[in-house]
């Protein structure tokens, strides 16, 4: 369904604790970005990917980490759980804009509704 | 960065009335507006977008208008409907270093009442 899937959907992990979310797409894209969602704050930007071992930070990058070592995968690291990261994390894919691409849009994953205890 | 204001947070209308959700952007260098709709449980899904050389976009019930010298845009529902209700958000995308980086607005929770 739309490319992009992420996993898992749901997890219950303790404090203290890594964790590692994953985000899958099939569509070839440059572009890939882990978002969380929280009441009142809307979409905020972790860390976004423009191509294979190229990353950067968002505006909420404390806490976490990603890797993106193949085209297709983007992961997230929470690399000591706290309960401040307890929220959905979306992933998102997007083509390049290029001159002429009528829309590129962001697509987004399922999320991953995550709850640090 | 950028920095996207949403307004209002909750609009709550009657069936059939219009609903219009505005945003405002501090990046000049912003050039493509998404809007997007959320609906409970669910992912965000791409409703309606709008690049920086058009002022307007129509797609049925739904409208685009975007003010570049004020930097703001809005969407536009006529004939609301049911199942228009969810949250919607608007989105200003700036490029930085080659990438390009979508910033979200907080959303705009949508009640259509029947």
């Amino acid at each position: 369904d739309a490319g992009i899937t992420q996993s898992p959907r749901h997890k219950v992990t303790e404090t203290g604790t890594p964790v590692t979310l994953r985000c899958h797409q099939t569509e070839n894209h440059r572009y890939m970005y882990w978002y969380r969602q929280d009441p009142g704050h809307g979409l905020r930007l972790i860390h976004y990917s423009y191509g294979v071992k190229d990353t950067d930070k968002g505006e909420v990058s404390d806490g976490y980490s990603v890797s993106r070592s193949k085209t297709e995968d983007f992961l997230l690291t929470l690399e000591s759980a706290t309960s401040s990261q307890t929220s959905v994390y979306f992933c998102a894919i997007s083509a390049s804009p290029q001159k002429g691409n009528p829309n590129y849009g962001y697509t987004f994953g399922s999320g991953t509704r995550l709850t640090v205890v | 960065g950028e920095n996207v204001e949403q307004h209002p947070s909750t609009l709550s209308v009657q069936e059939g009335d219009s609903a219009v959700i505005k945003c405002t952007y501090s990046d000049s260098a912003s050039n493509y507006f998404p809007w997007y709709k959320q609906e409970l449980g669910k992912r965000p899904q791409l409703i309606i977008d709008i690049r920086s050389n058009v002022g307007e976009k129509k797609d049925q019930r739904i409208a685009v208008t975007l003010n570049k010298t004020a930097k703001h845009f809005s969407l536009h529902i006529t004939e609301t409907q049911p199942e228009d209700s969810a949250v919607y958000f608007c989105a200003a995308t700036y490029s930085s270093g080659g990438s390009y980086i979508p910033t979200f607005g907080r959303g705009t929770s949508l009640i259509v009442h029947p």
